[in-house]
């Protein structure tokens, strides 16, 4: 297996644009989650999903940030507009089945620089 | 909440040597697991080993091994024969045991540790 693909590795664009950041799960995995890591608040959930359904966005910091699993092999997050403090490492990753200790296997992240 | 406390930032030893990274962490809950991930310089985050609450015996994975003192909920990484690869960040996590999907991890704040050749 490739592992879990996240696309862009780098991303810079502009306060105000829209962003999106992509991610494939590891192939059978029915949870996915999205991080965030900066230096300020170190590494930090946003959201996580159950077979597509998202469980807690609790950590989602605000209604520019929006994340979608539209089916078992894809899900993204946008952010619109972005801002500079939205600058950090997007990481994603997947598990499968519920107890246990069902390892997280991370991405390579996405690392979005708002200028 | 749950809160993990890595109170270290920074860290270093020489290669061959022996180290130890703290974390501490906080709950109420009787069974959970505990994990340690290492970050290179790649930003990939790896597992290295991981510990639930109410097995006693402390984890060990090849040069990897924990100090697990629950009562004192104290999950201590300790890597002998310090080697160029092991120079990253660490990270102390914690989850709990939920048969309900409560899947998440709390990371702690992270510890660089850097090898010394």
């Amino acid at each position: 297996d490739a592992g879990v693909i996240q696309s862009p590795r780098h991303e810079v664009t502009e306060m105000g644009q829209e962003v999106t950041l992509r991610c494939k799960p590891i192939s059978g995995h029915d949870y996915l989650f999205w991080y965030r890591q900066t230096m300020m608040r170190g590494l930090e959930l946003l959201i996580y999903f159950n077979n597509n359904v998202p469980i807690d966005d609790s950590g989602m910091p605000e209604d520019r940030f929006s994340a979608k699993m539209p089916n078992a092999s894809f899900s993204n997050l946008k952010i619109q507009p972005s801002e500079p403090r939205d600058s950090a490492v997007y990481f994603c990753a997947s598990s499968y089945g519920t107890g246990g200790y069902n390892e997280q296997f991370f991405g390579p992240g996405t690392r979005l620089t708002v200028l | 909440a749950q809160t993990v406390t890595q109170s270290q930032p920074e860290m270093s030893v020489q290669e061959a040597e022996t180290v130890t990274l703290s974390c501490t962490y906080d709950t109420s809950e009787s069974d959970y697991y505990l994990f340690w991930y290492k970050q290179p310089p790649s930003r990939q985050m790896i597992l290295v080993i991981r510990q639930e609450a109410y097995k006693q015996q402390n984890a060990t994975e090849n040069r990897f091994s924990v100090n697990f003192q629950k009562a004192a909920k104290s999950f201590s990484l300790k890597i002998s024969d310090s080697q160029l690869g092991d120079a990253a960040m660490y990270f102390c996590a914690y989850r709990e045991v939920s048969n309900f999907g409560n899947e998440k991890l709390t990371f702690g704040t992270g510890t660089r540790l850097t090898i010394i050749p």
